[in-house]
C-alpha cells in the first residue's frame, strides 16, 4: 500500500492559522473520502475530520478540511497551545492491494 | 460509553506468535467494520487490517499478509488479531479502531496495546 505525503512539521504563533497538506494518488485520495486525525503525545489518535470536510460532534469549527483532486488539506485557525500534536490524514486505497492508508504525519508546533 | 479496550500485547521472540484482543462496548458491535492500526515507536500510523461487520470482507497490509489473521466474534463483541512469524519490525503499539462517522473514517480508537518483538 502507498503512503500519503504530508509535511513533517508546521508552526505558527497562538491565534494564527496553519494548513497541512496531504498528497496522494487517483487510487486513494482521488477516489475516496479523506479523514484527519489528531494525536496528542502519548494518546490514541482522535478523529477530527471525516468525508473530506465534516466535523464529528464536539470538534470545534477552528478545524476544517478540504479536498481537490488527489490532495487534501487540513486547516486550523485560532491556533491554541492545546493544538500542539501530530496530525495524520487517512483514506482508503482502491488499488490491487486495497486497504487503508495514512499520511506520513505532521507535527504542529505552537510558537 | 462507547469504548474499545485492547489486550494481549507483550514481549515475544522473533518468529513467535501473539494474539491481540479488542473488547467493544457501548455500541452495536455487529454493525460496524473494524480495523487494526499500528504505530512503531516514534513513527507514524500504519493501517494493518480490516474486517467487515459480518466478516465477509477482510483486507491486510502487504507487510503482514500471510502472517496475521484478523477475526471477530460478534456474540462476544470482540475483535482479534492473530500474529504469527513475528519480526522485529512488527514492534509497535497496536490500536483497534471502529470504521464509522464517514465512508472511510475511524471514529473510535482503543488505548492501544504494546507488542515488542525482541530476542
Amino acid at each position: 500500500q502507498s503512503v500519503l505525503t504530508q509535511p513533517p512539521s508546521v508552526s505558527a504563533a497562538p491565534g494564527q492559522k496553519v494548513t497541512i497538506s496531504c498528497s496522494g494518488s487517483s487510487s486513494n485520495i482521488g477516489n475516496n473520502y479523506v479523514s484527519w486525525y489528531q494525536q496528542l503525545p502519548g494518546t490514541a489518535p482522535k478523529l477530527l475530520i471525516y468525508d473530506n470536510n465534516k466535523r464529528p460532534s464536539g470538534i470545534p469549527d477552528r478545524f476544517s478540511g478540504s479536498k481537490s483532486g488527489t490532495s487534501a488539506t487540513l486547516g486550523i485557525t485560532g491556533l491554541q497551545t492545546g493544538d500542539e500534536a501530530d496530525y495524520y490524514c487517512g483514506t482508503w486505497d482502491s488499488s490491487l492491494s486495497a486497504g487503508g492508508v495514512f499520511g506520513t504525519g505532521t507535527k504542529v508546533t505552537v510558537l | 460509553e462507547v469504548q474499545l479496550v485492547e489486550s494481549g500485547g507483550g514481549l515475544v521472540k522473533p518468529g513467535g506468535s501473539l494474539r491481540l484482543s479488542c473488547a467493544a462496548s457501548g455500541f452495536t458491535f455487529s454493525s460496524y467494520s473494524m480495523n487494526w492500526v499500528r504505530q512503531a515507536p516514534g513513527k507514524g500510523l500504519e493501517w494493518v487490517s480490516s474486517i467487515s461487520s459480518s466478516s465477509s470482507y477482510i483486507y491486510y497490509a502487504d507487510s503482514v499478509k500471510g502472517r496475521f489473521t484478523i477475526s471477530r466474534d460478534n456474540a462476544k463483541n470482540s475483535l482479534y488479531l492473530q500474529m504469527n512469524s513475528l519480526r522485529a519490525e512488527d514492534t509497535a503499539v497496536y490500536y483497534c479502531a471502529r470504521k464509522g462517522g464517514g465512508a472511510s473514517a475511524f471514529d473510535i480508537w482503543g488505548q492501544g496495546t504494546m507488542v515488542t518483538v525482541s530476542s
